[in-house]
């Protein structure tokens, strides 16, 4: 079946520390990864993606994130946190064969101290 | 328009009220999709369109939930004989002028439906 699991559902940084989310994944065929991000009141707004090539993929707001097929992991990695960072961050999972469905995480929430 | 845009807001009803939700995508976008998101939890797939057609339901929960996009661009989902258990935001995305897998889903503010 497929799955996201995010494990840290609460995550709290202090502002120019780096930042690491979790990301596991359940999925039968070459996966499709992303990570959203959603402010309050905002809709989804795509961070970053992975479909295939380099592991190791760049997005928007400094972030990157690292495909490990071996450990079905998609982590998602900052080395600065801005207090602009302070959001929910969802890892979806999507596939090559069934495309128009995504499997979401449940989320994980970033607090950032200043 | 510039992005996805869904009305109402907010929408409150009382159980057993019929709702409609509408969703405007990205002109031109090719690919539409209908998410439900529970207070606390990621986003759950309820159906996708491409174009009129609508391609997979699999995620809509019971038949009282309908989506229709008759002409290709506005969708609608409808929820008839609203349960509390309908209470989540009803999020909707669009994607693709040319409906690729690798088209990335751009995601409206979402409907925060609550019912009493």
């Amino acid at each position: 079946a497929q799955s996201v699991t995010q494990p840290d559902i609460h995550i709290t940084v202090s502002e120019g520390a780096s930042l690491e989310l979790r990301c596991n994944y359940s999925y039968g065929a070459t996966p499709y990864l992303f990570w959203y991000v959603q402010s309050p009141g905002q809709g989804l707004q795509l961070l970053l993606k992975y479909f295939s090539g380099d592991t190791l993929v760049q997005g928007i707001k400094g972030f990157e994130a690292e495909f490990k097929r071996s450990q079905s992991s998609f982590n998602l990695r900052k080395p600065s946190v801005h207090w602009s960072d302070a959001a929910e961050y969802f890892c979806a999972v999507g596939g090559r064969n069934n495309f128009n469905k995504f499997y979401f995480g449940s989320g994980t929430k970033l607090n950032v101290k200043p | 328009g510039a992005g996805v845009s869904q009305s109402p807001r907010y929408k409150v009803a009382k159980r057993g009220q019929d709702v409609a939700l509408r969703c405007d995508p990205i002109s031109g976008h090719v690919s539409l999709f209908w998410y439900q998101q529970a207070l606390g939890q990621g986003p759950e797939f309820l159906t996708y369109f491409q174009n009129e057609a609508q391609l997979d339901k699999s995620g809509l929960p019971s038949d009282r939930f309908f989506a229709e996009r008759p002409e290709g661009s506005v969708s609608t989902l409808k929820i008839q004989r609203t349960q509390q258990e309908d209470s989540a935001v009803y999020l909707c995305a669009s994607s693709g002028k040319g409906g690729q897998a690798t088209d990335t889903q751009y995601f409206g503010p979402g409907t925060r439906l609550t019912v009493l």
